[in-house]
């Protein structure tokens, strides 16, 4: 069964820093998807990024990134130029490419805190 | 990205008596949708997939009769909460599948049901 491990529960970094948060994950599956949630106070999840593993290159939307190290297991979220919005908790989540379902597997969560 | 409503946002109901969500994709249509139970702090924890003109899929160690799902369209999935008691008190969260473009899951906004 696959696993989604998030080893930080809590993150702090200053306004307009740079903070990267972890994420690993175990599957014996070569088809699957990567996705970073962000769950702000109002609890409304977002899609932040995704990644799909067949993709060498790192996905990057405007300030947020990830590092895939594939063969590490291994996907990091990387938030440039921190703003105080994006203070919420973050979840990483795996898909796998076989299951029609297409559910998905959620890590524990990172609560990131964002000081002025 | 794609909208995904849910109503109740918040339901205050007495024990013993059945509680009604519902999850409405707003601008595609979804013949997957999925629920989820989560706690404070915690991260979301699926209870049941539920699919278009079939029954609904449910997790190990959720009980089918009292959380009855049913995807009468492909835009439209409910729960029902049936019986409920002060235990069943949460926040649920609905998910549809976009199988368009990105075949991603978008989120509801989640409902609070406290249960007195």
């Amino acid at each position: 069964a696959q696993t989604v491990t998030q080893s930080q529960p809590e993150m702090s970094v200053q306004e307009a820093e740079t903070v990267t948060l972890s994420c690993t994950y175990d599957t014996s599956e070569s088809d699957y998807y990567l996705f970073w949630y962000k769950q702000p106070p109002s609890r409304q999840m977002i899609l932040v990024i995704r990644q799909e593993a067949y993709k060498q290159q790192n996905a990057t939307e405007n300030r947020f990134s990830v590092n895939f190290q594939k063969a590490a297991k291994s996907f990091s979220l990387k938030i440039s130029d921190s703003q105080l919005g994006d203070a919420a908790m973050y979840f990483c989540a795996y898909r796998s490419g076989f299951t029609h379902t297409g559910k998905l597997i959620f890590g524990q969560g990172t609560t990131l805190q964002v000081k002025p | 990205g794609a909208v995904v409503s849910q109503h109740p946002s918040r339901v205050i109901c007495k024990s013993g008596t059945s509680v009604k969500i519902e999850c409405r994709s707003l601008d595609f249509q979804a013949t997957t949708m999925f629920w989820y139970r989560q706690f404070p702090k915690k991260s979301l924890m699926l209870m049941a997939t539920s699919n278009e003109g079939s029954k609904a899929t449910y997790e190990q160690g959720v009980e089918k009769d009292k959380f009855l799902i049913n995807h009468a369209s492909l835009t439209l999935s409910t729960l029902t909460v049936t019986s409920a008691h002060p235990e069943d008190s949460s926040f649920y969260i609905c998910s549809a599948r976009d199988y368009t473009y990105t075949d991603t899951q978008y989120f509801g906004p989640g409902t609070r049901l406290t249960v007195l």
